[in-house]
C-alpha cells in the first residue's frame, strides 16, 4: 500500500528565506510523486510532478523538488520565500495505473514580512 | 484554460436531508474524483469514476453515493446527511494518461446542522 507523510503541519519562514517542506513516501512500486498547492478558498493546483525522468523536478513559481529513492523522500524547496507563497502544500503519490492518488495531510506555509 | 466547476461554494443542510453536490469539467477527461478535505487529514478519496456509468469506491465511501450519467458531470450524493459529513468537498478530473495531473474544482464547503 502507498502512503505519504508530510513532516510538520505548519512551517513558518521569513520573506526571502529558504522554504523546505518535507515529504516521505512509501510505495511497493516505482511511484509518481506530486506537489500541489492550495491557496485560501481555492481548489488544489499542481506545482510539479516526478514521473521517473530527472530526479530534480522544477515546477511553477520557483519551486523544485528532488526525488531521493534511497531516502524515500520528495522534499519541496524554494530558495527565497515570497509573501504570495503562503498557502497549504500537499505531497501526493500515485500508482502506475494512476487512478488513485494518496495525499499527505498537508503543510501550511506562513511567510513573515 | 481547463476548468472544473462545482455547483455551490457553500452549503448549509440539516441532518437527514438528501444532499447533491455537482461537478462539471470541460476538458473531456475520462476520470473524475470526489474527495473530502478535513484539517490534519489531507484529502481522502470518496469515489471515483473512470468512465460514464462506471464508479469505484475510494477509501471512505460510507454514507455517500455517486452518479455519472454524462462524461462531463459527476455528482456526489449524501443520502441522509449527518453532522460528521460537515467538510470541504473537492471534485477533480484527470486525463487517461499514465501520469495524471489532477485538475480540481474550487470546493464546496458543506455544513450539516
Amino acid at each position: 500500500a502507498q502512503s505519504v507523510t508530510q513532516l510538520g503541519s505548519h512551517v513558518s519562514v521569513s520573506e526571502g528565506a529558504l522554504v523546505l517542506l518535507r515529504c516521505n513516501y512509501s510505495s511497493s512500486v516505482p511511484p509518481y510523486l506530486f506537489w500541489y498547492v492550495q491557496y485560501p478558498n481555492q481548489g488544489l493546483q499542481l506545482l510539479l510532478k516526478y514521473t521517473s525522468a530527472a530526479t530534480l523536478v522544477k515546477g511553477i513559481n520557483g519551486f523544485e523538488a528532488e526525488f531521493k529513492k534511497s531516502e524515500t523522500s520528495f522534499h519541496l524547496t524554494k530558495p527565497s520565500a515570497h509573501m504570495s507563497d503562503a498557502a497549504e502544500y500537499f505531497c501526493a503519490v500515485s500508482d502506475t495505473r494512476g487512478f488513485k492518488t494518496i495525499f499527505g495531510a498537508g503543510t501550511r506555509l506562513f511567510v513573515k514580512a | 484554460d481547463v476548468k472544473v466547476t462545482q455547483s455551490s461554494r457553500y452549503l448549509v443542510k440539516r441532518t437527514g436531508e438528501k444532499v447533491f453536490l455537482e461537478c462539471v469539467q470541460d476538458m473531456d477527461h475520462e476520470n473524475m474524483f470526489w474527495y473530502r478535505q478535513d484539517p490534519g487529514l489531507g484529502l481522502r478519496l470518496i469515489y471515483f469514476s473512470y468512465d460514464v456509468k462506471m464508479k469505484e469506491k475510494g477509501d471512505i465511501p460510507e454514507g455517500y453515493s455517486v452518479s455519472r450519467e454524462k462524461k462531463e458531470r459527476f455528482s456526489l450524493i449524501l443520502e441522509s446527511a449527518s453532522t460528521n459529513q460537515t467538510s470541504m468537498y473537492l471534485c477533480a478530473s484527470t486525463d487517461r494518461g499514465p501520469v495524471e495531473t489532477q485538475y480540481f474544482g474550487p470546493g464546496t464547503r458543506l455544513l450539516v446542522l
